[in-house]
């Protein structure tokens, strides 16, 4: 069965210092992989998705993601955290050619002046 | 770009009561539906599924009904709330052309 891991419920990091949020996929197929942020009470916005090619995938507001197939990866870094960036991170998988979306339980990111 | 429109925001509830969340999506036509539910510290749970008007699909068992009237509105429902319908619950959209989802912003049921 398809799966998503996300070993860190929480995470507290200083401001500037780097990130880096840890999520192990399940899946037979070449997956479709995504990261998608939340703010409090509001919806999910996309960070960042690999489909194919370069492993190595850069996201909006300063995030990156690198996919590692032998790992079952897909870690999400940014080299230098701000308050603002404190949500809950979720990896996804998308399987079925993408028509169905299975979440990780999620991270919250703490950030610490 | 697409967008999705998703009332009521917060709804209290009684447990025995009807219930019904509606979203509505623009900037795309025939997009695939989707309603997600969120329990804290549990991520999303999928609970329904639509690629078209009047096609519904169930991933989880359960006291709550779906229904798609039109291409770019889908609705949630539940003739009789319980305890455990509580949560919050997301609607999102997929253009069939790409992978991702887009969200609304969710609405945040408490059922007393």
């Amino acid at each position: 069965a398809q799966s998503v891991t996300q070993p860190d419920i929480h995470i507290t990091v200083s401001e500037g210092a780097s990130l880096e949020l840890r999520c192990n996929y399940s899946y037979g197929a070449t997956p479709y992989l995504f990261w998608y942020v939340q703010s409090p009470g509001q919806g999910l916005q996309l960070l960042l998705k690999y489909f194919s090619g370069d492993t190595l995938v850069q996201g909006i507001k300063g995030f990156e993601a690198e996919f590692k197939r032998s790992q079952s990866s897909f870690n999400l870094r940014k080299p230098s955290v701000h308050w603002s960036d404190a949500a809950e991170y979720f990896c996804a998988v998308g399987v079925a050619g993408g028509f169905k979306t299975i979440f990780g339980a999620g991270t919250r990111l703490f950030v610490k002046a | 770009s697409q967008t999705i429109h998703q009332w009521p925001a917060t709804l209290v509830q009684p447990v025995g009561s009807p219930l019904s969340l509606e979203c509505t999506v623009e900037g795309t036509s025939n997009p695939n539906l989707y309603w997600y539910r969120q329990a804290a510290g549990r991520g999303l749970q999928l609970l329904f599924y639509s690629v078209g008007i009047g096609q519904i699909s169930s991933e989880v068992p359960q006291n709550l009904s779906a229904s798609r009237p039109q291409d770019r509105q889908f609705i949630l429902s539940s003739k009789k709330l319980l305890l455990s319908d509580s949560g919050f619950y997301l609607c999102a959209g997929r253009d069939i052309r790409a992978g991702e989802l887009f969200f609304g912003e969710g609405s945040r049921l408490t059922v007393l």
